[in-house]
């Protein structure tokens, strides 16, 4: 499975945008890159999917690059409620598993 | 909105017991999946469910057994709990296995074993 690399921490402040990146230089051209996150004391929750053209959903945008070897997940303003650990996953139609790595924790200050 | 719901949000059990996690979910999903969460370690896959009675093992599935006997729910069986087995465990459905497929996860279950 292609593997994904991520800082490990990441600090913005309250309002501003946030760009979380990350690394998959292994990534094949069926792979689909999705962005999962978890809140303290709760399970993660999905925040979005793409392939090859940058996404838009209610909670983020998803800009891949052209090459797909790395992408960056956007929070346009963030709140103290998006101070989570952001997991980048490589996914392919053939895998039901999620790989996960040790994710990106994001700290929001006021 | 999918509700994936696990029994007890924290469990405190003795060397040896046998410990059942149970794990339900409310919008028809095939695939069930339970992981352990470790510091350091992160999500790691121990068994998942594609199916009514039908299971597969994951990453590290020494020491667990699981049962489905009903679609929407999918246990997870320490037969003989040990400290070891000490850490945080989610569920998770989805509804099918498809790239573009979403997880769902429960709010987790930290069980320590004394």
């Amino acid at each position: 499975d292609a593997k994904t690399t991520q800082p490990n921490s990441m600090e913005s402040n309250e309002e501003e945008p946030v760009h979380l990146p990350c690394n998959h230089s292994t990534i094949s051209g069926t792979d689909y890159i999705h962005w999962y996150r978890q809140l303290p004391s709760q399970g993660p929750e999905y925040v979005i999917h793409g392939l090859t053209s940058n996404v838009n959903n209610r909670m983020a945008s998803l800009a891949i690059a052209e090459d797909r070897k790395s992408s960056t997940l956007i929070l346009h303003r963030a709140t103290l409620r998006d101070a989570a650990v952001y997991y980048c996953i490589l996914r392919d139609h053939s895998n039901y598993q999620l790989i996960w790595g040790a994710g990106t924790k994001l700290i929001i200050k006021p | 909105d999918v509700k994936v719901t696990q029994s007890s949000r924290y469990l405190v059990k003795r060397t040896g017991e046998k410990v059942f996690l149970e794990c339900v979910q409310d919008m028809d999903h095939e695939n069930m999946f339970w992981y352990r969460q470790d510091p350091g370690l992160g999500l790691r896959l121990i068994y998942f469910s594609y199916d009514v009675k039908m299971k597969e093992k994951g990453d590290i599935p020494e020491g667990y057994s699981v049962s489905r006997e009903k679609k929407e729910r999918f246990s997870l069986i320490l037969e003989s709990a040990s400290t070891n087995q000490t850490s945080m465990y989610l569920c998770a459905s989805s509804l099918s296995q498809g790239s573009t497929d979403t997880q769902y996860f429960g709010p987790g279950t930290r069980l320590t074993v004394l």
